[in-house]
């Protein structure tokens, strides 16, 4: 069966990043896109971006240009984000989730991972 | 960026009954790409419809996803005691701005 298991929580300095991991299986990792997504405690769900774990294409929500990287090992089909220069606004659980299959239409995210607390005190 | 309202905030209903809730876009969906999730706390989201109107895997068919454009619409036929919950609707029509979802509707019970 398709599962997405993230890494644990991390407990972090402003200023500092975090890199959370997405490992990935029961499908063919390649095949479908990664999208990230991250929701403060008792806030709506934030869309941070994509990417594509054949080309390692990505796109990144503009609010976070320029302190996310999402990248990925396809040799452990596992798939990363990393965002630097944290505050406290960053605190909040990060979800990866699959996206679009290649070749297919896409259809949202159908398969999410637990979810990774991230706090930045 | 295409930005997604909902309406309404909150939803009170009693098991049984239908729940409508909506989703306006404030500009078209590129060929309706409109996903609704719902979410229990503590949980991930779980995919209910994907292209406005399309059931996701084993999802029982008292969801249903209706609507095109700027507007859309889920209705649950009669509300089982699991489908009190948040529900959020995306759009990821706008690539490569971005997938963006809505502030959400909380269905509780009356």
């Amino acid at each position: 069966q398709v599962q997405l298991v993230q890494s644990g929580a991390e407990v972090k300095k402003p200023g500092a990043s975090v890199k959370v991991s997405c490992k990935a299986s029961g499908y063919s990792f390649t095949s479908y896109d990664i999208n990230w997504v991250r929701q403060a405690t008792g806030q709506g769900l934030e869309w941070m971006g994509w990417m594509n774990p054949d080309s390692g294409n990505t796109g990144y929500e503009q609010k976070f240009q320029g302190r996310v990287t999402m990248t990925r090992n396809t040799s452990i089909s596992a798939a990363y984000m990393e965002l630097s220069s944290l505050t406290s606004e960053d605190s909040a659980v990060y979800y990866c989730a699959r996206g679009r299959g290649a070749g297919r239409l896409p259809r949202g995210s159908d398969y999410w991972g637990q979810g990774t607390l991230v706090t930045v005190s | 960026e295409i930005v997604l309202t909902q309406s309404p905030g909150t939803l009170s209903l009693s098991p049984g009954e239908r729940a409508t809730l909506s989703c306006r876009a404030s500009q078209s969906v590129r060929s309706d790409y409109l996903a609704w999730y719902q979410q229990k706390p503590g949980r991930a989201p779980r995919l209910l419809i994907y292209g406005a109107s399309n059931r996701a895997t084993a999802i029982p068919d008292r969801f249903s996803g209706s609507g095109s454009g700027t507007d859309f619409t889920l209705t649950i036929s009669r509300l089982e005691p699991e489908d009190f919950a948040m529900y959020y609707c995306q759009q990821y029509g706008d690539s490569p701005r971005g997938f963006t979802f809505g502030p959400g509707t909380k269905v509780d019970i009356k």
